[in-house]
C-alpha cells in the first residue's frame, strides 16, 4: 500500500531533550516536506527536500533540523525542544517538486508532540 | 503576510444542500491550486486541484472554480453529505521562481454537514 508513515504518533517529552520524528514513504517520491499544524494557523511548512541531499527551509524552520540521506526517509530533528514546539506535525511527499499534475502531496497520519 | 486566505473558519450546511468553501490568494505567481480534506486524527488527503489555465474542474460531487482576475477560488460540494464534515484546506503553488512546487496553505474551514 502506498503510504507515508511517521513515528512516533504521540510523544510527550521535556524541554531540552533531543528527539527525532521519523518519516518514510514507499512511493519513490522525490519531494518531501514537514509541516506543523496549530490552532488558528493552519499548516505551516518547516523544511522541505527536493531530492536526496537537497533540503531547504520553509516558513518556520527555527528550532528544527532535517536530513535526507535516502530518498524514502526524511527525519525531523528537534535538538533542544521547547514548549512552543508543542504541535501536530505532518510529513508529506510528492512525486516531484514541480507544480502541476504530479504535485499532489500525500500526507502521513501526524505526530502529536507535547513539550513540557 | 498570508498569501492564501480562507476567511471563514467554519461553515454549517444541511445534508443534501450545496456547500461552498472560499479561498483567496494574493500572489499572482501561483498557478496551481489544490483542496485538501482533513478528518480529526488523520493527515490531510488530496481532494481536487486546478491549474491556472482552467477556470473549472469537476470530480463527482466536487467542483473547484478559479477566478484569476479576482484571485479567488471556491470549492462546491453538491449534494453535501454528513461524511463531508471535515476541515478543508486550500493550497497554492507556483511552477516557476523561488520555492517552486511548495504548497502554501490557508488556515482551513471546518465544514459541518447536518443530517
Amino acid at each position: 500500500e502506498a503510504q507515508v508513515t511517521q513515528n512516533p504518533r504521540y510523544l510527550i517529552t521535556v524541554t531540552g531533550k533531543k528527539l527525532t520524528v521519523t518519516c518514510s514513504q514507499n512511493m519513490n517520491h522525490e519531494y518531501m516536506s514537514w509541516y506543523r499544524q496549530d490552532p488558528g494557523l493552519g499548516l505551516r511548512q518547516i523544511y522541505y527536500s527536493m531530492n536526496v541531499e537537497v533540503t531547504d527551509k520553509g516558513d518556520v524552520p527555527e528550532g528544527y533540523k532535517v536530513s535526507r540521506k535516502e530518498k524514502r526517509n526524511f527525519p525531523l530533528i528537534l535538538e533542544s525542544p521547547s514548549p512552543n514546539q508543542t504541535s501536530l506535525y505532518f510529513c508529506a511527499s510528492s512525486l516531484s517538486f514541480l507544480a502541476g499534475v504530479s504535485n499532489e502531496q500525500f500526507f502521513g497520519p501526524g505526530t502529536r508532540l507535547t513539550v513540557l | 503576510d498570508q498569501q492564501v486566505k480562507q476567511n471563514s473558519p467554519s461553515l454549517s450546511v444541511q445534508e443534501g444542500r450545496i456547500s461552498i468553501l472560499n479561498c483567496d490568494y494574493t500572489n499572482s505567481m501561483f498557478d496551481y491550486f489544490l483542496w485538501y480534506k482533513k478528518y480529526p486524527a488523520e493527515g490531510p488527503t488530496f481532494l481536487i486541484s486546478i491549474s491556472s489555465i482552467k477556470d473549472k474542474n469537476e470530480d463527482g460531487r466536487f467542483t473547484v472554480f478559479l477566478n484569476k482576475s479576482a484571485k479567488h477560488l471556491s470549492l462546491h460540494i453538491v449534494p453535501s453529505q454528513p461524511g463531508d464534515s471535515a476541515v478543508y484546506f486550500c493550497a497554492a503553488s507556483r511552477t516557476y521562481g523561488g520555492s517552486q512546487g511548495n504548497l502554501i496553505f490557508g488556515k482551513g474551514t471546518k465544514l459541518s454537514v447536518k443530517p
